[in-house]
């Protein structure tokens, strides 16, 4: 089946700083890549979705500027935590569907961003 | 705001019995419904989908749909302890629009 490469898997960062994570579609091209949170015991937030070649679409109550997101290639779309707080800690998931698969979409392997 | 809404369990069966999993959404507009497992610290998988009224079985899952009702199900049989996870139900409207997930339902498979 379709393959999505999330790095990192997991990351640990200081407060103030800056993190990049990146998803990589392996064997088709993800024209969308939809990103998502999940908080513990909680269910997957979409907070936007990218389109390759033109800006990405947030979901309300989704900071754009602080959640940049990136996607310049029909292969690898990049999300980056700006200025990271405590409170963006979370697991961070991408999802893109392969235009030969007949069910549903492939998911990242998931970032698991603590900042402290 | 399009919603979808599962108990949170969690739900315990013993092993070989049969589990029940429950979702309703709000939009009616859904077309397509999907039951993901996923397991503690990682993304999730799809176990099954299903698109028409009805039942759809694979293996030990049967999914069923009623749209009427807007509401999906699945069903494990012969459950094991490793289907212990947490179990999403997520619905999509259409073509390339996201999949809007529930909270999902803790499943306990007690050996």
């Amino acid at each position: 089946g379709a393959v999505v490469s999330q790095h990192p898997s997991w990351v640990i960062c200081k407060s103030g700083t800056s993190v990049k994570i990146e998803c990589r579609s392996l064997d088709f091209q993800a024209t969308t890549m939809f990103w998502y949170r999940q908080f513990p015991k909680q269910s997957l937030m979409l907070m936007a979705t990218s389109n390759e070649g033109s800006k990405a679409t947030y979901e309300q109550g989704v900071e754009k500027d602080k959640f940049l997101i990136n996607h310049a290639s029909l292969t690898l779309s990049t999300l980056t935590v700006t200025s990271a707080h405590p409170e963006d800690s979370s697991f961070y998931i991408c999802s893109a569907r392969a235009s030969w698969e007949a069910n549903g979409y492939t998911f990242g392997s998931g970032t698991r961003l603590t900042v402290v | 705001q399009k919603e979808v809404e599962q108990n949170s369990g969690p739900l315990s069966v013993p092993e070989g019995a049969i589990a029940s999993l429950n979702c309703t959404y709000s939009d009616r507009g859904s077309q397509s419904f999907f039951w993901y497992r996923q397991y503690s610290g990682k993304s999730p998988e799809l176990i099954m989908s299903i698109y028409s009224n009805g039942d759809k079985e694979d293996g030990r899952f049967t999914a069923q749909l009623n749209k009427a009702s807007q509401y999906v199900s699945l069903l494990i049989r012969d459950s094991q302890p490793s289907d212990s996870a947490t179990y999403l139900c997520a619905v999509q409207n259409s073509g390339n629009t996201p999949l809007v997930f529930g909270k999902g339902t803790r499943l306990s498979v007690i050996a």
